[in-house]
């Protein structure tokens, strides 16, 4: 199984709403990474967890809020976001024990702030 | 920032090879060259990654110059589903997690 699943597929949310975008792997990966893209940019990182710490953050405003509370899953906590926060989120997940080349994707969370 | 330039856009022709190039003329020497891709609606997928040598897998094939300073992608027979932007990226090839840092990358499309 080299699947990552998210959900939701898509999410409208309100300026004033909390709502939150999971992801899972089992790979046995002990990294996972969030990601966001804008419309026709390339994607760009916002958050690195390694065996379940947080790792890297990329300067990311505190109105996104990740977590990883076990090593399958790792959720972004959203509260308060913008309507330029709208944008496909990513997740991805790799190796973390041994050398690694490669970044597993999925399909990614559409949200639209309104 | 990304450290490295591909063409925004290209075409292909159904069936015949397609060549993407990427320039990175600052790689270091402890630098892989990779490969993803990202189709519509879906997220990057890993194609392929070499340091030095030319490098082939059941889905492309990598040649990479003796100066390493620029590579292209070659993608053999191309079908209608390999439409889709290709990002190349430089970084080491180290144990645990780091980030991808992907630049503005090729969009190609295949033509019937």
């Amino acid at each position: 199984d080299t699947e990552v699943t998210q959900t939701p597929k898509h999410l409208v949310m309100g300026m004033t709403n909390k709502k939150s975008l999971k992801c899972e792997q089992h790979m046995g990966h002990r990294a996972m990474y969030w990601y966001k893209q804008k419309a026709k940019k390339p994607p760009e990182l916002m958050f690195v967890y390694s065996y379940e710490k947080l790792s890297i953050n990329e300067s990311v405003p505190s109105r996104f809020s990740p977590e990883c509370p076990n090593s399958s899953l790792l959720n972004l906590h959203l509260h308060a976001l913008q309507p330029e926060d709208s944008a496909l989120y990513l997740c991805a997940s790799s190796q973390e024990s041994r050398l690694s080349y490669e970044q597993y994707f999925g399909p990614g969370t559409r949200l639209t702030v309104t | 920032d990304a450290k490295t330039t591909q063409p925004p856009s290209m075409d292909c022709a159904e069936g015949r090879a397609a060549n993407l190039p990427c320039n990175h003329s600052t790689i270091s020497g402890n630098e892989y060259v990779y490969w993803y891709r990202q189709i519509h609606s879906q997220g990057p997928q890993y194609i392929i990654h070499g340091l030095k040598n030319n490098e082939t897998n059941e889905m492309a094939s990598l040649i990479i110059t003796e100066d390493r300073k620029s590579s292209t992608l070659i993608l053999p027979h191309a079908t209608l589903r390999d439409t889709a932007v290709y990002y190349c990226i430089v970084r080491p090839l180290i144990q645990g997690a780091q980030k991808l840092v992907f630049g503005q990358g090729t969009r190609l499309t295949i033509n019937p």
